[in-house]
């Protein structure tokens, strides 16, 4: 166990709607990372947020959007759901931000 | 964009033997290169970081070496265990300064054969 926690373990939507994934880093670490897995694919990464702040973005969608709330908890949205957004998205974290990545199970999510 | 390139995509290696694969990663502005392993139905695990040039780590029989000159490591498994089956991944900071995220490459898939 990583402790880093993800919820939901599997989505199953429909083209057009709006998910939220949510994510628990470890405690103590400051940084969330968001990954996306497609097949074919390797792990792309999405996001970083360091503290409350974003700190780097990689290929996120227009359509997509996170948050990292006080508790340093995270919540990555994702709007509009299109068939190519079905992927297993993925959570780490880290202390600070350049040390070894702790990941989440990750959420399983399919567009139909 | 960086490129972290992975060498061979698959592997097929007979248990007890021992295996290498190759992690290609830019040369300029290194900071660190990490390796994980990634077990099916599981969540990828860290296994080294490496942040020096001629730097060797190890964990039980697994091995990593660095070069940051001319930008590869490798990952060794020694006496391969059907355990050991698994793709095995590394990565690189995203812009190079270390905080920023991890770009992966796409992975070896190892599968050792009994």
């Amino acid at each position: 166990d990583s402790g880093v926690t993800q919820t939901p373990k599997h989505l199953i939507t429909a083209t057009g709607q709006r998910v939220t994934l949510r994510c628990s880093p470890r405690s103590g670490d400051l940084s969330v990372y968001w990954y996306q897995q497609s097949l074919d694919q390797g792990l792309q990464f999405l996001i970083q947020y360091y503290n409350g702040e974003e700190r780097a973005k990689g290929n996120i969608l227009e359509r997509f959007s996170a948050q990292q709330f006080p508790d340093l908890h995270s919540e990555l949205n994702l709007s509009s759901l299109e068939l190519g957004d079905s992927a297993l998205y993925f959570c780490a974290s880290s202390p600070w931000g350049n040390e070894k990545l702790f990941f989440g199970s990750g959420t399983q999510l399919s567009v139909l | 964009i960086l490129n972290v390139e992975q060498s061979p995509q698959s592997l097929h290696v007979q248990e007890g033997d021992s295996t290498n694969f190759t992690c290609s990663f830019p040369s300029s502005n290194f900071y660190a290169l990490h390796w994980y392993r990634w077990e099916t139905a599981k969540s990828p695990e860290a296994l080294f970081v490496m942040t020096l040039n001629g730097d060797e780590k190890k964990k039980g029989r697994i091995s990593a070496t660095l070069n940051t000159k001319e930008g590869y490591s490798y990952l060794y498994i020694k006496g391969s265990q059907p355990e050991d089956s698994a793709t095995y991944l590394c990565a690189f900071p995203h812009s190079g300064g270390g905080a920023d995220g991890l770009t992966f490459g796409k992975g070896t898939h190892l599968i050792i054969q009994p």
